[in-house]
């Protein structure tokens, strides 16, 4: 069965520090990892996707992520925080032949501190 | 929200009525999905689509059933609305040629 674990359920981090959201999962083939992003009474928004290839991928807004197979992990940054970043993150994992079930983690709430 | 709007988006029931959620695409995609949103939980799958009249069971399906007669309708019913079902439920779908979902704007519901 696949899962999404979000390790921390707060991350504060000061306006131009660097930030990282962690992500790991646990699939029995290979991962379509996934990053969204949820702002106060809003809908998800899509911010980034591994699929295959370079295992840093780049998104929207500045995100980046880095897949990292030995570790199951795939972390969410962003080089310099915006204020305007503070919303929940959400972690996903598809198992590429196991239909369309897509997991979800619990979420990270990030605040972003002028 | 990539065309999708969810209605009503707001709405307080009674435990032990029935209560249906809509779900409207405008781009006819094949996939659709009912998630719902908890505090702690993410986002679980209650049920999803893959074409008309073609539904399957997520996660957490049980007191939830839904049913789609056109493509770019997927309706979400409680048929007996409990305090446990008090959630944000999100429909969401996935293109042909995407990998991700793409997310409506959310139904608020309340049983009382």
């Amino acid at each position: 069965a696949q899962s999404v674990a979000q390790p921390e359920d707060q991350v504060n981090v000061a306006e131009g520090n660097p930030l990282t959201v962690k992500c790991t999962y646990s699939v029995s083939g290979n991962p379509y990892l996934f990053w969204y992003v949820q702002y106060p009474n809003r809908g998800l928004q899509f911010l980034l996707k591994y699929i295959t290839g370079d295992n840093l991928v780049k998104g929207s807004y500045g995100f980046e992520a880095e897949f990292n197979k030995s570790q199951t992990s795939f972390h969410l940054k962003k080089p310099s925080a915006l204020v305007s970043d503070s919303a929940l993150y959400f972690c996903a994992v598809r198992e590429d032949n196991y239909g369309q079930n897509f997991v979800f983690g619990p979420g990270t709430r990030l605040s972003v501190l002028p | 929200d990539a065309g999708i709007t969810q209605s009503p988006r707001h709405k307080v029931t009674e435990t032990g009525t029935p209560v249906t959620l809509r779900c409207h695409q405008t781009e006819n995609h094949r996939y659709m999905y009912w998630y719902r949103q908890d505090p702690g939980h993410g986002l679980r799958l209650i049920h999803y689509s893959y074409g008309v009249k073609d539904t399957d069971k997520g996660e957490v399906s049980d007191g939830y059933s839904v049913s789609r007669s056109k493509t770019e309708d997927f309706l979400l019913t409680l048929e007996s609305a409990t305090s446990s079902q008090t959630s944000v439920y999100f429909c969401a779908i996935k293109t042909p040629s995407s990998y991700e979902q793409y997310f409506g704007p959310g139904t608020r519901l309340t049983v009382t």
